[in-house]
């Protein structure tokens, strides 16, 4: 079975400050997918990135940046110089190769940026 | 273009009732799926459509809840006799097929079971 870690439950940075939120997957497959998602005030979860398990290449869009290092099973999301708008709650997830494609979540890190 | 549409926005029932609730995917996506987020659940998958091949089911919670996709597009979740413990937010999204496709969501259904 798969399962997402986000062991943050709540940040709180002032704006402008840098913030990193964690995630940790497990899982025995060798091919998988894994994603992050946001969660605004609003409700609608807006998708940010997806990494396939065969491309260990760090990504950066803007402020964002994510480290995907398969040694320690982990893909965390870097937010550079914070900003209001980005408070929200973030989710990481899970999927595996065609025909199994359902996201395993983890419980979410709620991000609360102070102006 | 259009993004997933969910209806109703919310719903407030009684227990006992059955609901339905309706998901309108992105246009050309074949993959439809029926998440559920709830308090003490956070998000969990419920079921999955992909294309015409049988639907992955493995999530639903009990035989109350089922779901069916017409025509590859619209689908219907379906709860009958509603339990309290099924107050949640009904989440629909779709994808184009292929394994590292993201899922691009609805806003939900709210569902309050009284």
């Amino acid at each position: 079975a798969q399962k997402v870690t986000q062991a943050q439950t709540e940040i709180s940075v002032v704006e402008k400050e840098d913030v990193t939120l964690d995630c940790v997957y497990e899982t025995r497959d060798t091919t998988y997918y894994l994603f992050w998602y946001k969660q605004p005030p609003s409700g609608e979860l807006v998708f940010l990135i997806r990494r396939n398990s065969f491309d260990e290449q760090n990504e950066i869009s803007g402020r964002y940046s994510w480290n995907f290092q398969k040694s320690t099973s982990s893909f965390n999301f870097t937010i550079t110089a914070s900003q209001v708008v980005d408070s929200a709650v973030y989710f990481c997830a899970l999927s595996l190769g065609f025909g199994n494609e359902k996201l395993t979540f983890g419980t979410g890190t709620r991000l609360t940026i102070i102006p | 273009g259009a993004g997933v549409s969910q209806s109703p926005s919310n719903k407030v029932t009684e227990k006992g009732k059955d609901v339905e609730l309706r998901c309108d995917p992105i246009s050309g996506h074949t993959a439809l799926y029926w998440y559920r987020q709830s308090l003490g659940q956070g998000l969990e998958f419920l079921i999955y459509f992909q294309g015409n091949s049988a639907p992955d089911k493995s999530g639903l919670p009990s035989d109350r809840f089922s779901a069916e996709r017409t025509g590859g597009s619209v689908s219907t979740l379906t709860i009958q006799r509603t339990q309290q413990e099924d107050s949640a937010v009904y989440l629909c999204a779709s994808s184009l097929t292929g394994s590292n496709q993201p899922q691009h969501f609805g806003d939900g259904t709210r569902l309050s079971i009284l």
